[in-house]
């Protein structure tokens, strides 16, 4: 099992491009979660998605969309960047709704906005 | 709404020292509490959690109880290694549909040798 995997794990933008975060896991569960990390600020939750079919905002969505593909893939868009959207990128999967509450994270996509 | 407040760091101990990583939370319900950790350059990980008041959470020599009178869950350690260095995270779940977790800001743990 591969767990939560993410694409790509690097990347530099100038401010208005686009791009799309990818994310996929293999451990069929109906939960999926989007975060940036920040210093100083912890993990802020952007989007999840409960089940297949649903996406719902999190704490910090402005300038952000996502997709669930299918159940095991979500992905995170920039439509135009902009350099506050520096961070660290975790997509994070659970079987919340099945008892376990217990998240697995990625390892993570560094995002740089010039 | 949830909170969780953990004390700043970074800390740094030397080797066999004991670790003490406090966190406090303010939720609504009963959540369930954990303690993820980071390692450079990798995502979060589960490091132990705790479902219930007074339930005490363990994993690799880390311990942390579950107190619901002083909304707590300090992380301890008997004798810190190289290797726990490391950014911790306290968190909590809550008992909503999707299981929300709210995340501390982090406390970066050094261990020197």
């Amino acid at each position: 099992n591969a767990g939560v995997t993410q694409t790509p794990k690097f990347q530099v933008l100038k401010t208005g491009q686009s791009m799309t975060l990818q994310c996929a896991q293999d451990m069929n569960h109906n939960s999926m979660y989007w975060y940036r990390q920040d210093p100083g600020m912890g993990l802020r939750l952007i989007y999840y998605s409960a089940s297949e079919g649903t996406t719902d905002k999190g704490e910090v969505p402005n300038g952000y969309n996502v997709s669930r593909l299918n159940k095991r893939e979500f992905s995170l868009r920039l439509e135009s960047a902009a350099p506050s959207q520096t961070s660290v990128y975790f997509c994070a999967s659970s079987d919340a709704g099945q008892g376990s509450d217990t998240q697995y994270f990625g390892p993570g996509t560094r995002l740089t906005v010039l | 709404g949830n909170s969780v407040t953990q004390m700043e760091g970074p800390v740094t101990l030397s080797e066999e020292a004991f670790l003490t990583i406090n966190c406090t939370y303010t939720a609504t319900g009963y959540p369930s509490l954990f303690w993820y950790v980071q390692y450079p350059g990798e995502g979060l990980q589960l490091l132990l959690k705790a479902t219930k008041a007074d339930d005490k959470g363990s994993n690799k020599g880390f311990e942390a109880t579950y107190r619901k009178e002083t909304t707590s869950f300090h992380l301890e350690k008997g004798s810190v290694q190289v290797s726990d260095s490391a950014v911790y995270f306290c968190a909590l779940s809550d008992s909503g549909g999707y299981q929300k977790v709210t995340f501390g800001t982090g406390t970066k743990l050094q261990v020197i040798p």
